[in-house]
C-alpha cells in the first residue's frame, strides 16, 4: 500500500462547477501538507501549503486537512477552463528530513 | 524574479552514455531538490542538497549521483544510461532544507529521452 494515494482520474466537470480533489494518507506522523499544480510540458507549481489540521483559503482555492481522517482535500471554486491541469498532493514528516511523500496526480478536465 | 532555470530543457543519449544535468535554483534558495518523472511512475525523489551537503536521497542507483556548488546551483549525473532513464527531470528549490517555509519552486525540467 502506498503511503499516499491520489486518484488519478481523470476527472471532468463543467465550466462553474466546483472541484473536489482528495488525497488520502496512511501515516499519522505527516504535518506538512502541499497542493501543487501541473500543465503539460512544465514543472509543477506550489497551489496551497498548510501545517497541521485546518483550512486554508487562497481565491477560489481551499485546502482542507483533516488528521483524525488522514485524508485532506483541494477545493476549486467558480472553475475555469484554464484550472485544467493534474494536481498533485504531497506531504512530509519530522522524522524522515522533510522528504516530500507524492500522490500519484488527478488529472482535471473543466470543459466549457 | 527570475525562476528556477534547468538546462539543458531537451536532451538524447544513446544507452550506456552519461549525462549531467543542470540546475541554478531562486536567488535566495539554498535547498536543492531533484525529481524523475514518467507517465508510470510519477514523480520519484531523487535526492536534496542543502549548503552543498546531501539531507535525503530517494531509492535510486548508484548511477544517479549529484552535487551542489557553493552558489547553491546543482548538477546531477547519470552514468551508464538505460533506456528506461528516458523520463522528465525536474529540479526544485527552497528557502530552506524540506521546503517548510514556502513550499518548493520547479523548474520546467530536463526532456531526456535514451535510444
Amino acid at each position: 500500500q502506498k503511503e499516499v494515494e491520489q486518484d488519478p482520474g481523470p476527472l471532468s466537470v463543467p465550466e462553474g462547477a466546483i472541484v473536489s480533489l482528495n488525497c488520502t494518507y496512511s501515516n499519522s506522523a505527516f504535518q506538512y501538507f502541499m497542493w501543487y499544480r501541473q500543465y503539460s510540458r512544465k514543472g509543477p507549481e506550489l497551489l496551497m501549503y498548510t501545517y497541521s489540521s485546518g483550512n486554508k483559503e487562497d481565491g477560489r482555492f481551499t485546502a482542507q486537512v483533516d488528521k483524525s481522517s488522514k485524508y485532506i482535500s483541494l477545493f476549486i471554486r467558480d472553475s475555469q477552463p484554464s484550472d485544467s491541469a493534474t494536481y498533485l498532493c504531497a506531504m512530509s514528516r519530522i522524522h524522515s528530513n522533510y522528504q516530500l511523500i507524492w500522490g500519484a496526480g488527478t488529472k482535471l478536465i473543466i470543459k466549457p | 524574479k527570475a525562476g528556477v532555470t534547468q538546462t539543458p530543457r531537451y536532451l538524447i543519449k544513446t544507452r550506456g552514455q552519461q549525462v549531467t544535468l543542470s540546475c541554478s535554483p531562486i536567488s535566495g534558495h539554498r535547498s536543492v531538490s531533484w525529481y524523475q518523472q514518467t507517465p508510470g511512475q510519477g514523480l520519484q525523489f531523487l535526492f536534496e542538497y542543502f549548503s552543498e551537503t546531501q539531507r535525503n536521497k530517494g531509492n535510486f542507483p548508484g548511477r544517479f549521483s549529484g552535487r551542489q556548488f557553493s552558489n547553491s546551483r546543482s548538477e546531477m549525473n547519470v552514468s551508464t544510461l538505460e533506456l528506461g532513464d528516458s523520463a522528465l527531470y525536474l529540479c526544485a528549490s527552497s528557502l530552506e532544507y524540506g521546503g517548510l517555509v514556502d513550499g518548493y519552486t520547479f523548474g520546467s525540467g530536463t526532456r531526456l529521452t535514451v535510444v
